[in-house]
C-alpha cells in the first residue's frame, strides 16, 4: 500500500475533463513538489508536470495540475482515446530520504 | 537529443548478483542526479535510488526496500549511471529505468531510458 494514495481507476468520454488525486502527508506533498508521469507499460514514462504545476515544452495544455496542503490532482481536458495509460504522482519524503510514488492510477476513455 | 540508454538485465537466481548499465548523452552528465526506477509486472512505478551531481558529491539515496543490497554508482567520464544489485529477490524483478533529474528547477526524472528487464526465478 502507497504512501501516496491515488484513485486505482477513473474513467471518461472523449473530450471530457477527468481529474486524479493524490493524497500525502505533512512531509511529502506539504513539504515538496509533487510531479505527475505517464506510463504505458513497454515504454518509457512520461513526466507530464513538475513542481506541482509546471508543464515540460511539448506536452499539451490540456495537462494541468494543482497542489493544496497535503494533496495534489492532474486534471486532463478534451480527453483523447491515446489518453488511456497509467498516471502516477510523485513527490520527494523528507521522512523517509527517498521519492515516493502513487500506487497509479489507470484512465480509460470510454 | 537527450538520450538514456540501459543494459545489463537478464534472468539470474534468487540471491543472486546482477549489474545495471545507463549510458547517457545529450547533456553535461556531471550537472545532474541521475536515478534508477522499476515497474514489477502488474505493479506501479517505484523509485530505487538516486546518484546526486558532483556539485553536491555525488551523494546517494536509496528506497528501504534496496537498501544494503543495491548501491547507486556513476562515472562521469563515461557518462554512465551504475546499479550493482546483490542478494536479488524473486520480488525485484521488474523492469528497471535509468532516469535523469535537473535539481536546478526541480524538474525530477524528465527524460527516461527504455528499461532493461530483469527477471529474479
Amino acid at each position: 500500500q502507497s504512501v501516496l494514495t491515488q484513485p486505482p481507476s477513473a474513467s471518461g468520454t472523449p473530450g471530457q475533463r477527468v481529474i486524479i488525486s493524490c493524497s500525502g502527508s505533512s512531509s511529502n506533498i506539504g513539504a515538496q513538489g509533487v510531479n505527475w508521469y505517464q506510463h504505458l507499460p513497454g515504454t518509457a514514462p512520461k513526466l507530464l508536470i513538475y513542481h506541482n504545476d509546471q508543464r515540460p515544452s511539448g506536452v499539451p495544455d490540456r495537462f494541468s495540475a494543482s497542489k493544496s496542503g497535503t494533496s495534489a490532482s492532474l486534471a486532463i481536458s478534451g480527453l483523447r482515446s491515446e489518453d488511456e495509460t497509467d498516471y502516477y504522482c510523485a513527490v520527494w519524503d523528507g521522512n523517509v530520504g527517498g521519492f515516493l510514488f502513487g500506487g497509479g492510477t489507470k484512465l480509460t476513455v470510454l | 537529443e537527450v538520450r538514456l540508454v540501459e543494459s545489463g538485465g537478464g534472468l539470474v537466481q534468487p540471491g543472486g548478483s546482477l549489474r545495471l548499465s545507463c549510458v547517457v548523452s545529450g547533456f553535461i552528465f556531471s550537472d545532474y542526479y541521475v536515478d534508477w526506477l522499476r515497474r514489477a509486472p502488474g505493479k506501479g512505478l517505484e523509485w530505487i535510488g538516486r546518484s546526486r551531481n558532483r556539485a553536491r558529491g555525488y551523494s546517494t539515496n536509496y528506497a528501504a526496500s534496496v537498501k544494503g543490497r543495491f548501491t547507486v554508482s556513476r562515472d562521469d567520464s563515461r557518462n554512465s549511471l551504475y546499479l550493482q544489485m546483490n542478494n536479488l529477490k524473486t520480488e525485484d524483478s521488474a523492469m528497471y529505468y535509468c532516469a535523469r533529474t535537473d535539481i536546478n528547477i526541480f524538474k525530477d526524472f524528465d527524460f527516461w531510458g527504455q528499461g532493461t528487464l530483469v527477471t529474479v526465478s
